[in-house]
């Protein structure tokens, strides 16, 4: 099986700096998804790392630390639309390529 | 372009009662998956399908069965409503694409379930 972890809730200030964690117990990983989700809406995709090192895409990024098990969504510049929760998903290698969520981190941005 | 679209988008169910949730994409993808969220809990998988005449078990399939007659619909069951299965389900689709296989999950907006 596979063990996802993400802390459950995080606050921080508009404007700031948030990194959320994510780490991951696996065998055969296979790609790290992060996905946004909106209190009452469906998840929409964010990013993907399948190789070591950090995914850049406006002011969001995405680092993959394959050995460590780690990976972390960083939100730069933080806005109050991006209050909402963030899942991390991994994918291992075989099979069907479903990927297992982990249970999301709230994050909320205040004034 | 509508992507995936679920139906009902709120129901209320007796226990004992039966319903069916149907999910529809129109991006030609592969791969359906229904999923549960309660809170806390994050997105479960309940069943999921490779191909059209395909389905598969998934973490929590128990009281829940599915069929994948067409490729763009897949449909969600409960024979017996029970009040552990008061969720919010979300449907999804994909599609493999790259060499590593990236499988991006589009999903629909929800649908809304209590049972009493």
């Amino acid at each position: 099986g596979q063990n996802i972890d993400q802390p459950t809730e995080m606050t921080a200030t508009e404007g700031a700096i948030v990194q959320i964690n994510c780490t991951y117990q696996t065998s055969g990983f296979n790609g790290l998804f992060w996905y946004q989700q909106h209190a009452g809406e469906a998840p929409t995709f964010l990013s993907y790392n399948v190789l070591d090192g950090l995914e850049e895409k406006g002011r969001f990024s995405s680092f993959l630390s394959r050995s460590k098990g780690y990976s972390y969504l960083l939100l730069k510049e933080l806005q109050m639309k991006d209050s909402a929760s963030y899942l991390c998903a991994v994918r291992v290698s075989g099979g069907s390529y479903i990927p297992t969520f982990g249970r999301g981190t709230s994050l909320i941005v205040h004034p | 372009n509508a992507g995936v679209t679920q139906t009902p988008k709120f129901r209320v169910l007796k226990t004992g009662q039966s319903m069916t949730l149907l999910c529809a994409q129109d991006m030609n993808h592969e791969y359906m998956y229904w999923y549960r969220q309660d809170p806390g809990m994050g997105l479960r998988l309940i069943h999921y399908s490779v191909g059209e005449g395909t389905t598969a078990k998934g973490e929590v399939p128990d009281g829940y069965n599915v069929s994948r007659l067409k490729k763009q619909n897949f449909l969600l069951g409960l024979e017996s409503a029970a009040p552990s299965q008061t969720s919010v389900y979300f449907c999804a689709s994909s599609q493999i694409w790259g060499a590593g296989g990236k499988n991006i999950q589009y999903f629909g907006a929800g649908t809304r379930l209590s049972v009493l």
